[in-house]
């Protein structure tokens, strides 16, 4: 089945050390997005790569960086995570960035950050 | 800008009653809508969507439908189940650039 693949489903790191966080997909679609996701709350995108073309949202913290190497794989790095930057993790995949009917956003299971 | 605002909860029914989770949107434009489901430690799956006014979604017996008039997408089931317990969001696309824009989440809690 296509499908989205986050690993590893849980992760546990230190305050300050550097941390990255997998996703590939098997759907073949142009974009991959982050979102961070805190206690059930809504999920807050940090930003979405269209091919190779990255796009930062504006309230995105310098600390999150991101790549895209081919198609299939896109990389979430912390390069200092701090006690606040413990959530889910959640990536997600469309066919393209017009909208509109069979474009929906495919997520993934999400990692779960913990930060000691 | 564009915004998503669910009913809080939680929610907490009886198996086989009946759920209505209200959603109201404010954009510019024809978005899209959707509905997405969470279980508990996982991502989030799309459960339904409508794309144009009048529209009806539906998927395991889960409906809602697309109201212009009143700028709605609630989402109704006749008969929830104990495994229908999970956070659910109303969301919207813009069209333009298919940013989705969530309502802050409604949890359901089902008891037997």
């Amino acid at each position: 089945d296509a499908m989205v693949i986050q690993n590893p489903r849980y992760q546990v790191t230190q305050f300050g050390k550097p941390v990255t966080l997998s996703c590939s997909q098997t759907l073949n679609h142009n974009v991959m997005y982050w979102y961070q996701q805190k206690s059930s709350q809504a999920p807050k995108l940090l930003f979405h790569y269209y091919d190779k073309d990255f796009n930062n949202e504006a309230d995105t913290p310098d600390n999150f960086q991101s790549r895209r190497p081919n198609t299939s794989f896109c990389f979430l790095d912390i390069r200092s995570p701090g006690l606040g930057d413990a959530a889910m993790y959640l990536c997600a995949t469309s066919r393209d960035t017009a909208g509109g009917y069979d474009n929906e956003q495919f997520f993934g299971p999400g990692t779960r950050l913990t930060v000691l | 800008g564009d915004s998503v605002t669910q009913m809080e909860g939680p929610v907490t029914l009886s198996e086989e009653a009946f759920l209505t989770i209200n959603c109201t949107y404010t954009a510019t434009g024809y978005p899209s809508l959707f509905w997405y489901v969470q279980y508990p430690g996982e991502g989030l799956q799309l459960l339904l969507k409508a794309t144009k006014a009048d529209d009806k979604g539906s998927n395991k017996g889960f409906e809602a439908t697309y109201r212009k008039e009143t700028t709605s997408f609630h989402l109704e089931k006749g008969s929830v189940q104990v495994s229908d317990s999970a956070v659910y969001f109303c969301a919207l696309n813009d069209n333009a650039g298919n940013m989705l824009t969530f309502g802050g989440g409604t949890r359901l809690m089902v008891k037997p």
